[in-house]
């Protein structure tokens, strides 16, 4: 069945750098999503990207899908201490095709940012 | 957010006993999804109905029960269960919009199995 990897698994960074997560799918994808969990929390939607080599921005996020449609990733610039969380992106087969959206999530990165 | 609701928040049960979850969505969605969520493992998608149908079930234990008896609610019926069981479990909703089915998470209810 579809695999989706992401790396890394953990992050620390001193605020005010750089944060980058990476996911791979084993199968293309139709699109892919991304999530932030806080500590506690419930994931939250963030995002969603559906076109080959599509690039959105949310303030300080950068997002990219990739030419392919097989790979993703996540870069948020001088990191705050309200990033702390765990960032999972989640794609969706091409092989979908239905009336919902049945996601394949990744580990997660859990990213700590130290003040 | 109060979009998806679910109760209890935390649950403590013991092997033999049986509990539900309950969870409901007041976003207007036509579909609906439990997932489970260990300290080690991804989210792992156990069922999704769509307008009311089970849809999907990706290999759950029979100890596990989903019931959708409209578009607002959604339940897992536990019975029987093991203490790998002990999770966050989580439900979604979303509304296909073309190309977009974002999803909408409630907070979870935390259980654990003893």
């Amino acid at each position: 069945g579809q695999q989706v990897m992401q790396i890394p698994q953990y992050q620390h960074v001193q605020e005010g750098e750089d944060f980058t997560t990476y996911c791979n799918s084993s199968t293309t994808l139709s699109n892919i999503q991304w999530y932030k969990q806080r500590p506690g929390g419930h994931p939250v939607f963030l995002i969603q990207l559906v076109k080959s080599g599509e690039v959105k921005k949310q303030k300080r996020l950068t997002f990219q899908f990739g030419e392919a449609k097989k790979n993703s990733s996540l870069h948020i610039t001088a990191t705050q201490t309200t990033d702390v969380g765990t960032y999972f992106c989640a794609g969706r087969s091409r092989a979908g095709g239905t009336s919902y959206g049945k996601l394949t999530f990744g580990q997660g990165t859990i990213l700590t940012v130290h003040p | 957010e109060t979009g998806v609701t679910q109760t209890p928040r935390h649950l403590v049960m013991g092997m033999t006993n049986k509990k539900s979850l309950k969870c409901e969505q007041h976003l207007g969605h036509n579909a609906m999804y439990w997932y489970k969520q260990s300290a080690k493992k991804p989210l792992e998608l156990m069922f999704v109905y769509s307008l009311e149908e089970r849809v999907e079930n990706n290999s759950v234990p029979s100890r596990f029960s989903p019931e959708c008896p409209n578009s607002s609610h959604l339940f897992l019926h536990l019975h029987t269960l093991q203490p790998e069981d002990s999770a966050l479990y989580l439900c979604a909703s979303s509304q296909a919009r073309g190309t977009y089915y974002e999803q909408y998470f409630g907070p979870g209810t935390r259980l654990t199995v003893t």
